[in-house]
């Protein structure tokens, strides 16, 4: 079965630090990938997404993910985090044989301490 | 415009009861989704719709569970005879035609089975 793995449940960092928090899928053939990201309080909404072409994706508030085809992965960067920064952080696949329906990773709670 | 609404924002029910869960898409999205996360987990996936069919329903979890949408627009969650572990906060995303677009969510139904 296909699965969506995210490899920190809790990462804690303080303000300006480096950020990149692993996703990796089990699925070989044509995938689309997201992350979503949901602040404390708010609904989930979209953070960046892949689906063709450039495999580095730049999203909103400076946040980017490198999509890895030979590692199966997609990992959520970002060079200096702030504390507005801490939410749940989602990662999802689609998958072309499975009419694109998202598996979710389980997500991961970031925490910036100011 | 307006963004996906769900009503009622908190629920809380004794075991037993039927509770029904309301999903008001966003106008002109034709794909409708249902999620489960429970406490600590991921977003499990539950149905999803096109237009008003449910082709695919794999992720129900048991009979007591079931969905419709009417119109191509508002839909309904059922869960009859609630059980405690169907406690968790329930989630409807829409986009535009398949799962291939990016998925826009609610802020979720949070239900509580006592």
């Amino acid at each position: 079965a296909q699965s969506v793995s995210q490899h920190n449940h809790h990462v804690i960092l303080s303000e300006a630090a480096s950020l990149e928090l692993g996703c990796n899928y089990s699925y070989g053939g044509t995938v689309n990938l997201f992350w979503y990201v949901q602040y404390p309080g708010q609904h989930l909404q979209l953070l960046l997404k892949y689906f063709s072409g450039d495999p580095l994706v730049k999203g909103i508030k400076g946040f980017e993910a490198e999509f890895i085809k030979s590692k199966f992965s997609f990992n959520l960067r970002k060079p200096s985090v702030q504390w507005s920064d801490t939410a749940e952080y989602f990662c999802a696949v689609a998958a072309m044989d499975s009419n694109y329906q998202l598996i979710w990773g389980a997500g991961t709670k970031l925490i910036i301490k100011p | 415009g307006a963004g996906v609404s769900q009503s009622p924002s908190n629920k809380v029910t004794e075991k037993g009861k039927d509770v029904e869960l309301r999903c008001d898409p966003i106008s002109g999205h034709t794909a409708l989704y249902w999620y489960r996360q429970s406490l600590g987990q991921g977003l499990e996936f539950l149905i999803y719709f096109q237009g008003n069919s449910a082709p695919d329903k794999s992720g129900l979890p048991s009979d007591r569970f079931s969905a419709e949408r009417t119109g191509g627009s508002v839909s309904t969650l059922t869960i009859q005879r609630t059980q405690q572990e169907d406690s968790a906060v329930y989630l409807c995303a829409s986009s535009f035609t398949n799962s291939n677009q990016p998925q826009h969510f609610g802020d979720g139904t949070r239900l509580s089975i006592l």
